[in-house]
């Protein structure tokens, strides 16, 4: 089945400091990859839609200069979360949708196994 | 705005009884639901994706109804197990890129 790879699993550092996170598809492409935050027993919130070879849609709400998204290839999109604080602590997943031909969307989405991210 | 709800929070069952998820929402107007699994501090694990067009979708042990209409779509957990303990969450997709999530409901069976 299809594959998304989230790295790293879990990340400290220290508050002023910026965090890269990678989300790969390992066995098929994506076009779009989205980035959700969960905060403790809320739920998944939609941050942004990654889209490949162009800028990221960011949700209402998410600046997107703290949270800087990358998605350079049908395989790869990174989140970087710059001048980090302790607020910005949260469980961060990815997700992608595989590209399916004319990329239907009717494709279930595949996740990551999301990133735990303390800043202290 | 959609707004999703899922009902219980929390559940506890003995093992080997049948169970019944409900997920609620308020925009009919979905282009698809999904049913999702969350283990403690790990990503999701998708369970079944129902497009809008369908009523239900069977795998294994699970099977999730939908009714556009209503607004509503249940998941049912046949012969539960110790395994099964864990968060399940549903998810609906407008026809955009938006997905919004239930808060989830929190599984436990007891051996």
């Amino acid at each position: 089945g299809a594959v998304v790879s989230q790295h790293p699993s879990r990340v400290i550092c220290k508050s002023g400091t910026s965090v890269k996170i990678e989300c790969r598809s390992l066995d098929f492409q994506a076009t779009t990859m989205f980035w959700y935050r969960q905060f403790p027993k809320q739920s998944l919130m939609l941050m942004a839609t990654s889209n490949e070879g162009s800028k990221a849609t960011y949700e209402q709400g998410v600046e997107k200069d703290k949270f800087l998204i990358n998605h350079a290839s049908l395989t790869l999109s990174t989140l970087t979360v710059t001048s980090a604080h302790p607020e910005d602590s949260s469980f961060y997943i990815c997700s992608a949708r595989e590209t399916r031909g004319g990329g239907t969307g009717s494709s279930p989405l595949h996740f990551g196994n999301g990133t735990r991210l303390t800043v202290t | 705005k959609q707004e999703v709800t899922q009902i219980p929070a929390a559940l506890s069952v003995p093992e080997g009884e049948n169970l019944v998820l409900n997920c609620s929402f308020t925009d009919s107007a979905i282009y698809n639901l999904q049913w999702f699994r969350q283990d403690p501090g790990k990503g999701l694990t998708s369970l079944l994706l129902i497009q809008s067009s369908q009523r239900e979708q069977t795998s294994g042990r699970l099977n999730a109804s939908l009714d556009k209409s209503s607004g509503r779509s249940t998941l049912y957990i046949a012969a539960s197990q110790p395994g099964d303990s864990a968060t399940y969450l549903c998810a609906v997709r407008l026809s955009g890129n938006q997905f919004y999530f239930g808060t989830g409901t929190s599984l436990t069976v007891i051996p």
